[in-house]
């Protein structure tokens, strides 16, 4: 299993611009996360979702879209790139099932210049 | 979500145990305390979690006190590779996660 795999690991965009940062894993989790991190920071949550066709928004959603259209994939859309945006950028996925929490398996992150 | 209350850094050293405090007063009774850790500038990993009961595995030991308005994460034998940033979580379970700041752990030798 490759585990979480997240592309591109680096990126620098220009204001305005827009983009995806994709997000996969080969476990067969259902639930899937996007976190941002700051330097010097702690995790915010962007958006989650907990199964195919299920999204739901975190603590900082606003600039950003996801959609989760099979249970492998989960992308993270940019619409129109700001500075505030630049940091990085963790996808996670976790099995929970009846009794069994394995815990989340985060992505090596994907780090986000925006000039 | 219940809020958490950690200390911002903490020192040990290598080789003795590693007592990582987490204060969650507010936690609901189906709550559960969760643990992860961030390596420097790595994706974080999980680490354990319980509802009430202690629980340990091959990573760590979780002590959950009684009223469970406190719990305390143990790496028995802490070595280098354990400094990282520990974050105490309280959520349903299944349910999503929200970090706070943590706990910078340093190990020296």
């Amino acid at each position: 299993n490759a585990g979480v795999t997240q592309t591109p690991k680096f990126q620098v965009l220009k204001t305005g611009q827009s983009m995806t940062l994709q997000c996969a894993q080969d476990m067969n989790h259902e639930y899937m996360s996007w976190y941002r991190q700051d330097p010097g920071m702690g995790l915010r949550l962007i958006h989650y979702s907990v199964g195919a066709g299920i999204t739901d928004q975190g603590e900082v959603p606003n600039g950003y879209n996801v959609s989760r259209s099979t249970t492998e994939d989960f992308p993270l859309r940019l619409l129109s790139a700001a500075p505030s945006q630049t940091s990085v950028y963790f996808c996670a996925s976790s099995y929970i099932g009846q009794g069994f929490d394995y815990g989340y398996t985060f992505g090596s992150g994907t780090r986000l210049t925006v000039v | 979500d219940a809020k958490t209350t950690q200390p911002t850094s903490m020192d040990c050293a290598e080789g003795r145990a590693a007592n990582l405090p987490c204060n969650h007063s507010t936690i609901s009774g189906n709550e559960y305390v969760y643990w992860y850790r961030q390596i420097h500038s790595q994706g974080p990993q999980y680490i354990i979690h319980g509802l009430k009961n202690n629980e340990t595995n091959e990573m760590a030991s979780l002590i959950i006190t009684e009223d469970r308005k406190s719990s305390t994460l143990i790496l028995p034998h802490a070595t280098l590779r354990d400094t990282a940033v520990y974050y105490c979580i309280v959520s349903l379970y299944g349910n999503k996660l929200v970090f706070g700041a943590g706990t910078i752990l340093r190990v020296k030798s």
